[in-house]
């Protein structure tokens, strides 16, 4: 198994840009997955496959990847991005990993 | 599609842990569906995968995999989780999800159950 490794925290004022990222020698072989989670609730799926966004998610969160490290932007953060975020990829032997997470605090 | 989990909140340690997840609005079948499970303030953890055909594909996170089972019930249409000799560990919020088809991506949850392990 591997580990996907994210920064523990990310500071960001309205308005301005978040960049998560996510480490992983699953990459770039195998795809990227992030999710938003607010608290008491279940994650959402924000960004698959490094860079696809599934219908209903906002624009400003878009995804992208170079070599080992992916990651998530948040353009123009709005006070309701406060929440943790994570990373997900899957095995090549067909199980799934989750990086640690990240807060996001909107200052 | 929408997910509901259900099962006992408290489990003495040593016991069995059993959740079941209710799928409403779609079939059980033809689909991959997960239980993932997250500590009390920490982070997700992928608990295994149960794949509903003939042979009904199972795989588990190695971590777990001496300790779980995941089966799905197509004619109560609903998929099932046990977690056998649990410890304080083994206390978090359970969530079941569906594994898209769009790859690898877990894009519908189920709200999410605290199991609480007791001495």
């Amino acid at each position: 198994s591997y580990d996907l490794t994210q920064p523990p925290s990310v500071s960001v004022s309205p308005g301005e840009t978040a960049s998560i990222t996510c480490s992983g020698q699953s990459f770039p072989d195998q795809y990227s997955y992030w999710y938003q989670q607010k608290p008491g609730q279940a994650p959402v799926l924000l960004i698959y496959k490094d860079t696809e966004r599934p219908s209903g998610i906002p624009g400003r969160f878009s995804g992208s990847s170079s070599g080992t490290t992916v990651t998530l932007t948040i353009s123009g953060v709005q006070a309701e991005d406060e929440a943790d975020y994570y990373c997900q990829s899957a095995d090549s032997d067909g199980t799934y990993v989750f990086g640690g997470g990240t807060k996001v605090t909107v200052l | 599609v929408q997910l509901r989990e259900s099962g006992p909140g408290l489990v003495k340690a040593s016991e069995t842990l059993s959740l079941t997840c209710a799928v409403s609005g779609g079939s059980i079948s033809d689909v991959y569906w997960s239980w993932i499970r997250q500590s009390p303030g920490k982070g997700l953890e992928w608990i295994g995968y149960v794949y509903d055909t003939y042979t009904a594909t199972t795989k588990y996170n190695p971590s777990l995999k001496s300790r779980v089972t995941i089966a799905t019930d197509t004619s109560l249409n609903h998929l099932s989780l046990r977690l056998t000799s649990v410890t304080a560990a083994d206390t978090a919020v359970y969530f079941c999800a569906r594994l898209t088809s769009e790859g690898d991506a877990f894009d519908v949850w189920g709200p999410g159950t605290l199991v609480t392990v007791s001495a």
